[in-house]
């Protein structure tokens, strides 16, 4: 069966500190990739999409940057974390792009 | 472009039905689906239904679609304290994207 593990599971780091959060999917191949963010208390913000090796689509502007180095591997990385970038991050995957969605348990980031 | 609207808040007695409501704008769409949130970890997804359905059922859980309204209900019969969590509304088209519109989540609060 498939599944998907994000790591680590909370994450504290100083402003202007870089990032980088691992998302792996095992049981499939070839999966398109997601990675979302939630502020508290609100739903979800599509970052960056994959649907293959090195293939990266960026849904918004921002101090993020995404890599697919490896099918079932996504990272998500910054050079430089901001204070707004605190928040809740979500990786999943899908077979299809209609196809239901497959989340990990999330990544809580706080910037101090 | 598309939009998912849900309300914010919905509180019930432990053994009541709750009744989670959502509106989508895409005509296109091809599933709609319902994810699970507790504290502090990923989307489960709980149940879907294909746009060319009413009704789906399963177990406790009843999923109306009224697709001339635009309209998807959620509804969990016998309510329990464990059901408490934020339900998520979403939909996706197969139009060749590969997005999936989630929308804001509806919070459940099972009253003891």
């Amino acid at each position: 069966s498939q599944t998907i593990h994000q790591w680590p599971a909370t994450l504290v780091q100083p402003v202007g500190s870089p990032l980088s959060l691992e998302c792996t999917v095992e049981g499939t191949s070839n999966p398109n990739l997601y990675w979302y963010r939630q502020a508290a208390g609100r739903g979800l913000q599509l970052l960056f999409y994959s649907v293959g090796i090195g293939q990266i689509s960026s849904e918004v502007p921002q101090n993020l940057s995404a890599s697919r180095p490896q099918d079932r591997q996504f990272i998500l990385s910054s050079k430089k974390l901001l204070l707004s970038d605190s928040g809740f991050y979500l990786c999943a995957w899908n077979q299809q792009g209609d196809q239901p969605q497959h989340f990990g348990d999330g990544t809580r980031l706080s910037i101090l | 472009g598309e939009d998912v609207e849900q309300s914010l808040f919905l509180s019930v007695r432990e053994g009541d039905s709750s009744v989670i409501n959502c509106t989508y704008t895409d005509s296109s769409s091809t599933y709609l689906y319902w994810y699970k949130q507790e504290p502090g970890a990923g989307l489960q997804l709980l149940t879907y239904i294909f746009s060319n359905m009413d009704m789906k059922q399963d177990q406790r859980l009843t999923v109306l679609l009224n697709k001339k309204d635009k309209h998807l209900s959620l509804r969990i019969a016998d309510t329990q304290t464990g059901d408490s969590a934020i339900y998520f509304c979403a939909e996706s088209a197969n139009t060749g994207g590969f997005k999936t519109i989630f929308g804001a989540g509806t919070r459940l609060f099972v009253k003891a």
